[in-house]
């Protein structure tokens, strides 16, 4: 079956710009987790989507956004970007919790200059 | 805080040996723990987990170890082989609300020697 898709791969934006990043999950999969990678900071939470619900959020500013789909298709926003926005995105479906298991697509690479 | 520790950023092992991989957390709500493996240019896949009422689970060559009074865990990978070169990543989720969400480590970088 096919796996976690993530478009773009690579993304190159200027500060201030917003950008929108999507994902669509693994058939039949309805909980979609957003996660951002720096080098710094490691793998860390953004927001998880379930049947079009944010069901928990990570301690990101408001600038973070995303939101889900009826097809559970969801896409993520930032606003107003930041140098510091600069990371890997990586985007995780699951059947639900996170003890069903996660499985991540393979990122898009977002440069902010 | 950081809730879940990988305190060692990288580890080289020879071929045919075993690599152990530790991880460290704080958080007593933790209850269940996964390892992922990530290639570069890649998501993170999943390799193994534990449950809190398990002290260890083995699949193939990885084994994951579980102490819950030390709040510590390590995979161990044995024998080591050069496709294992890769960042491991520990993770670590709770009951309830906080099994929505992973708290990730910051990696160990395993290098396996041929």
């Amino acid at each position: 079956k096919a796996g976690v898709t993530q478009t773009p791969r690579y993304l190159i934006k200027t500060r201030g710009q917003q950008v929108t990043l999507s994902c669509s999950p693994i058939s039949g999969h309805r909980s979609v987790s957003w996660y951002q990678q720096t080098p710094g900071q490691g793998l860390q939470f953004l927001f998880e989507y379930f049947s079009e619900t944010q069901r928990n959020k990570g301690n990101f500013p408001g600038r973070f956004s995303g939101r889900q789909f009826s097809n559970s298709r969801s896409e993520m926003n930032v606003s107003t970007l930041e140098l510091g926005d600069s990371a890997l995105y990586l985007c995780a479906s699951s059947l639900d919790t996170v003890v069903y298991g996660y499985t991540f697509g393979s990122g898009t690479r977002l440069t902010v200059v | 805080d950081q809730q879940v520790k990988q305190n060692s950023p990288s580890l080289s092992v020879q071929e045919g040996r075993i690599s152990i991989l530790n991880c460290d957390y704080t958080n007593s709500m933790f209850d269940y723990f996964l390892w992922y493996k990530k290639y570069p240019a890649e998501g993170p896949t999943f390799l193994i987990s534990i449950s809190s009422i398990k002290d260890k689970n083995e699949d193939g060559r990885f084994t994951v170890f579980l102490n819950k009074s030390a709040k510590h865990l390590s995979l161990h990978i044995v024998p080591s082989q050069p496709g294992d070169s890769a960042v491991y990543f520990c993770a670590a989720t709770g009951s309830g609300a906080g099994s929505y969400q992973l708290t990730f480590g910051k990696g160990t970088k395993l290098s396996v020697i041929p």
